[in-house]
């Protein structure tokens, strides 16, 4: 079965500091990664998707992320925060082709940027 | 494009009574899905599909049923509301139910009292 771990859940930064929301998973089989954004009151929203092929992935809004696959990671990083950043994210994982697209998500982490 | 759209955006039912959950996509999206968010426990699929006709149990099915006689809809069924179905549903879709990523709706918030 597979699971993702979000370190941490709750990440404060202020303004222009470094964002690294951290994402751990395991999967039997070569995994779909995913990160997606969630500001209040509405749904989610893909940041970024990592399938095959080059393991650092640059998504939405100056995000990205690296497929490590020894540390079985998928860490999100943003150089510099801004204040419209503050929101949650999801990191999710799905057994590529043969899931049926079936994703499983990690806990959230609440992202608070402070000026 | 519309999207992903679910209908109610917030609903309060009262234990045992049942309603369904309406969720239409536009996007000729074979693949979709049913989710429920509950405070730091992230999604869990509830029930998905693979096309008009096909559906199948997620991980937290127990309570709920879902049909799809059409590529644009599906609707997910409350029958006998109990207060631990409080939480908020999500309805996605997906072209290709591998590595495009999902399509969200906006999403019902639910309380059963």
């Amino acid at each position: 079965a597979q699971s993702v771990t979000q370190l941490g859940s709750h990440v404060s930064v202020s303004e222009g500091a470094l964002v690294l929301l951290r994402c751990n998973y395991s999967s039997s089989v070569p995994p779909y990664l995913f990160w997606y954004v969630q500001y209040p009151n509405q749904g989610l929203q893909l940041l970024l998707k990592y399938t095959t092929g080059a393991t650092l992935v640059k998504g939405i809004n100056g995000f990205e992320a690296e497929f490590k696959k020894s540390e079985t990671s998928f860490h999100l990083t943003k150089p510099s925060a801004h204040m419209s950043d503050a929101a949650e994210y999801f990191c999710a994982v799905s057994d590529g082709g043969s899931s049926y697209g079936k994703l499983t998500f990690g806990q959230g982490t609440i992202l608070t940027v402070h000026p | 494009n519309a999207g992903v759209t679910q209908t109610p955006k917030f609903r309060i039912l009262k234990i045992g009574q049942s309603m369904t959950l309406q969720c239409a996509q536009d996007m000729n999206h074979n693949y979709m899905y049913w989710y429920r968010q509950d405070p730091g426990m992230g999604l869990k699929l509830i029930y998905y599909s693979v096309g008009a006709g096909i559906t199948d149990k997620g991980e937290v099915p127990n309570g709920y049923n879902v049909s799809r006689s059409t590529t644009e809809d599906f609707p997910l069924r409350l029958e006998l509301a109990a207060p631990s179905q409080t939480s908020v549903y999500f309805c996605a879709s997906s072209y290709n139910g591998g590595g495009g990523g999902y399509t969200f709706g906006s999403g019902t918030r639910l309380t059963v009292v």
